[in-house]
């Protein structure tokens, strides 16, 4: 299976900042990777789809970049609203697998 | 507006089969891929696999030989996992893809707990 690593496993952030999450695959993926936001009580929702396309309505702050093993997403300006766990998915192979998940908190 | 519901009987005891369904309000099954994936308390989501009514299927090599997908009418569709332990325990959510692809999983339902304890 290929193992998705993703850091950092929390952050807590501020209204305004700047916010990156890096996914790490242990092989290459090219760029099967997809991000996915999940709020408390909620299913996922996905954000941003071969590594680097912007869900339809997700709102552009949310950005993702990468390719072969390393990815990154990135909130460029952050909201109130965008407290959750994001974690990413790759889909080069199945079984598809996940990583562990970023908690933010906003501060 | 389409959504999953998943439903279950929320405690299920040790070597015994867990059954759940998902039902598709404000839509059908149609010609979508439908997946399974479960999160155990605390931990990171876990592929189950999908299934498409023109028989495509796959599921994860370490739950294949104890798992059951199956589309059963025009809305609902069903997971088996037999022989169940402890390790089961997790939410299980039932999601959709995108148009004719399996990916990205656009859809998703709230998820139902379900319980591995005697």
């Amino acid at each position: 299976d290929i193992q998705m690593t993703q850091s950092p496993s929390s952050l807590s952030a501020s209204v305004g900042d700047r916010v990156t999450i890096t996914c790490q695959a242990s092989q290459d993926i090219s760029n099967y990777l997809n991000w996915y936001q999940q709020r408390p009580g909620k299913g996922p929702k996905v954000l941003i789809y071969d590594a680097s396309a912007l869900e339809t309505g997700v709102p552009s702050r949310f950005s993702g970049g990468g390719s072969g093993t390393t990815f990154t997403f990135t909130i460029s300006s952050l909201h109130p609203e965008d407290f959750g766990t994001y974690f990413c998915q790759q889909y080069d192979e199945t079984p598809y697998t996940f990583g562990q998940g970023t908690t933010l908190e906003i501060k | 507006q389409v959504q999953l519901l998943e439903s279950g009987p929320g405690l299920v005891k040790p070597s015994e089969t867990l059954s759940l369904t998902c039902t598709v309000s404000g839509g059908s099954l149609g010609s979508y891929y439908w997946t399974w994936l479960r999160q155990p308390p605390h931990k990171g989501l876990e592929w189950i696999g999908y299934v498409h009514n023109s028989g495509d299927t796959d599921s994860n090599p370490s739950l294949r030989s104890r798992v059951t997908m199956s589309l059963d009418t025009s809305n609902k569709l069903s997971l088996k996992l037999n022989s169940v332990t402890a390790a089961d325990t997790a939410v299980y959510y039932c999601v959709r893809g995108r148009g004719m692809a399996t990916i990205p999983f656009t859809l998703w339902g709230q998820g139902t707990l379900a319980i591995v304890s005697s």
